[in-house]
């Protein structure tokens, strides 16, 4: 198993630019999660999926939009990149039945808005 | 609401002198505690965690954590430091399950840089 695979590796955007964020995961995991993680900071959630068709906001949505067409993948939008939006980004899987879970982390994406 | 806090953002050690990384949570009900470790370049990498049962918890690399209720602790501790375990620590809670929006995430505290020297 790949676990979970993210690309880009690392991307500059300029200011209003959009990009997706990809994510794919290959355990079968209904949950999925996009996370960001600012210097010298814990992780924030930005957005979450229980299930294909499924998704949910976090504490920071704002600027961002997600699908889940598929079990297997979890797309992050950035419609309108903004400065603030400099970070690195972190997918997740864990798997649907019953706590505890243990999420499982892709290697992250590197965004820089200039 | 839930809550982490890492006092310390970056721990010095000597390799092969054993090592604490503190933390502290905060929650409503029973907490399920976590350990990460984040490399440079790299993604979050589970280490152990803590459910129920014996306050000690044993996880990769030799690593272990300690629950303490009383104290609302769950330090990551090592025996031997190794250089290798250079890198960002994270702990992490979540509460117990319940319906409603957001009960699916993990709070993550701001990370301890270790540092292990040679």
């Amino acid at each position: 198993n790949a676990g979970v695979t993210q690309t880009p590796k690392f991307r500059i955007l300029k200011i209003g630019q959009s990009m997706t964020l990809q994510c794919t995961q290959d355990m079968n995991h209904n949950y999925m999660y996009w996370y960001r993680q600012d210097p010298g900071m814990g992780l924030k959630l930005i957005y979450y999926s229980v299930g294909a068709g499924i998704t949910d906001k976090g504490e920071v949505p704002n600027g961002y939009n997600v699908s889940r067409s598929t079990t297997e993948d979890f797309p992050l939008r950035l419609e309108l990149a903004a400065p603030s939006q400099t970070s690195v980004y972190f997918c997740a899987s864990s798997p649907s039945l019953g706590p505890p879970e243990t999420q499982y982390f892709g290697p992250g994406t590197r965004l820089l808005v200039l | 609401a839930q809550s982490v806090a890492q006092p310390e953002d970056q721990v010095n050690v000597a390799e092969g002198n054993p090592l604490t990384v503190k933390c502290t949570y905060s929650v409503s009900g029973n907490p399920y505690l976590f350990w990460y470790v984040q490399y440079p370049n790299r993604g979050l990498q589970f280490l152990l965690k803590y459910i129920t049962g014996d306050n000690l918890v044993k996880g990769s690399y030799g690593f272990e954590a300690e629950f303490n209720k009383s104290q609302t602790s769950f330090h990551l501790k090592k025996p031997s430091a190794l250089v290798s375990d250079s890198a960002l620590y994270f702990c992490a809670v979540r509460d117990i399950p319940y319906s409603g929006a957001g009960s699916y995430q993990l709070t993550f505290g701001k990370g301890t840089k270790l540092s292990v020297i040679p």
